[in-house]
């Protein structure tokens, strides 16, 4: 199985920050990654697939990049709705695994 | 509106069955694969089984493989999982979630609003 490994699991911040998150495979998954945010109590939303593609729909200043085993999800400028918890997920082969993920506080 | 929703949740003794189904609708169900992910209480995402767009090819987790059965009906635009023998481990909010690309597995671009599954005695 490809295991996953998100860093930090937690940061703070302040509305205008530039945050990184990064996503570390165990083993090869090319450019199978995707990153989800989620809200409390509701579903993960996708944000990146393809390591680096944009999901319609999504703010520019989320944006993703990486290949092989590290990848980065960045976000430009942090507005006040982007607190939330982000998840890596590989699916270059099952089973599908996904980070543990990085919660994102207000600082 | 592209939609997900999931039912058939609830409390069930360990060692109990339950099935959870998911309709969908404002798209081409037939056309993509589809999954369930879960997510115990206070922890992170879990996927647990896909489906081909077929039914013919399935996938599962360790933690659930031999226990649990993915199925879907094309025409009626549903996907379900049969859960057998459950383990208070299981206890989690389930997630149908549609793949991204057509017959694809790359991402989960649409997911339902979930359904608890408790399993204690």
């Amino acid at each position: 199985d490809t295991q996953m490994t998100q860093s930090p699991s937690s940061v703070s911040a302040s509305v205008g920050d530039r945050v990184t998150i990064t996503c570390r495979a165990s083993q090869g998954i090319s450019s199978w990654l995707a990153w989800y945010q989620q809200k409390p109590g509701k579903a993960p939303k996708l944000l990146i697939y393809a390591a680096s593609s944009l999901q319609s729909g999504v703010p520019s200043r989320f944006s993703g990049s990486g290949s092989g085993t590290d990848f980065t999800l960045t976000i430009s400028s942090l507005q006040p709705e982007d607190f939330a918890i982000y998840y890596c997920q590989q699916a270059n082969s099952f089973p599908i695994t996904f980070g543990q993920g990085t919660r994102l506080e207000i600082k | 509106e592209v939609q997900l929703l999931e039912s058939g949740g609830g409390l069930v003794q360990p060692g109990g069955s339950l099935r959870l189904s998911c309709a969908a609708s404002g798209f081409t169900f037939r056309s993509y694969a589809m999954s369930w992910v879960r997510q115990a209480p206070g922890k992170g995402l879990e996927w647990v089984s896909a489906i081909s767009v077929s039914g013919d090819n399935t996938y599962y987790a360790d933690s659930v493989k031999g226990r649990f059965t993915i199925s879907r009906d094309n025409s009626k635009n549903t996907l379900s999982l049969q859960m057998n023998s459950l383990r208070a481990e299981d206890t989690a909010v389930y997630y149908c979630a549609k793949g991204r690309q057509q017959g694809g597995y790359d991402a989960f671009d649409m997911w339902g609003q979930g359904t608890m599954v408790t399993v204690s005695s």
